[in-house]
């Protein structure tokens, strides 16, 4: 029921890029990503629908294939503030929203 | 804009205490509202969600209840609190319409001792 991230924990150096997946065994409608920082709330990134549209923000950007009911978050020239827990998210049906297994990453400097 | 509260930030309560954690949203009419729990250094569980007044939907059995007393305001309740309920308590609400996203509270720290 629960959509699984890979990887579960990542390390990269300012400036590196990373990608991280969600897959669901379940059909996906709809996916969302959102970011944690350390002892907060999560935040909103941005949404997905259905038509493998490929959204962005800042440098970060997510695409959507629901054929194979995957999504991907691509962080590219990663800076400090990415670091955190990286969940995406998707609704079971309207109102039951459920979040990944989660992506920690870290960027050092 | 919206607005989002929830308190307590930090709780910390004895086992077999009762509990009481609230979230009020301001700024919007009949949303969604949700409880997630958040173990340390895990994922999002969903706990509850509700479309309206005094509609409950609880997706995991335990010890836990939640009320929606008023359209913006959600209650988080226990009887008896166990070791396992720690955790970091989110509340979060979202449009009625498909594929709003979630807007979260600044969340409680809860330590079950």
């Amino acid at each position: 029921q629960q959509p699984v991230q890979s990887p579960q924990a990542v390390i990269l150096r300012e400036g590196e890029d990373a990608v991280i997946n969600c897959s669901s065994s379940k059909a996906l409608y709809s996916v969302h990503w959102y970011r944690q920082k350390h002892g907060e709330a999560p935040v909103f990134l941005m949404i997905l629908l259905k038509g493998g549209e490929q959204k962005g923000h800042e440098k970060i950007s997510a695409s959507f294939n629901e054929k194979k009911q995957q999504s991907s978050l691509y962080l590219t020239a990663s800076q400090l503030s990415y670091s955190g827990t990286y969940f995406c998210g998707t609704e079971k049906w309207s109102n039951q929203f459920y979040f990944g297994t989660g992506t920690s990453l870290t960027v050092i400097p | 804009s919206q607005t989002i509260h929830q308190w307590p930030a930090t709780l910390v309560q004895p086992v077999g205490s009762p509990l009481s954690l609230e979230c009020t949203v301001e700024g919007t009419s009949n949303p969604n509202l949700y409880w997630y729990r958040q173990a340390a250094g895990r994922g999002l569980q969903l706990l509850f969600y509700s479309v309206g007044i005094g509609q409950i939907s609880s997706e995991v059995p335990q010890n836990l209840s939640a009320s929606r007393p008023q359209d913006r305001q959600f209650i988080l309740s226990s009887k008896k609190l166990l070791l396992s309920d720690s955790g970091f308590y989110l509340c979060a609400w979202s449009e009625v319409s498909p594929n709003s996203p979630l807007h979260f509270g600044n969340g409680t720290r809860l330590t079950v001792t």
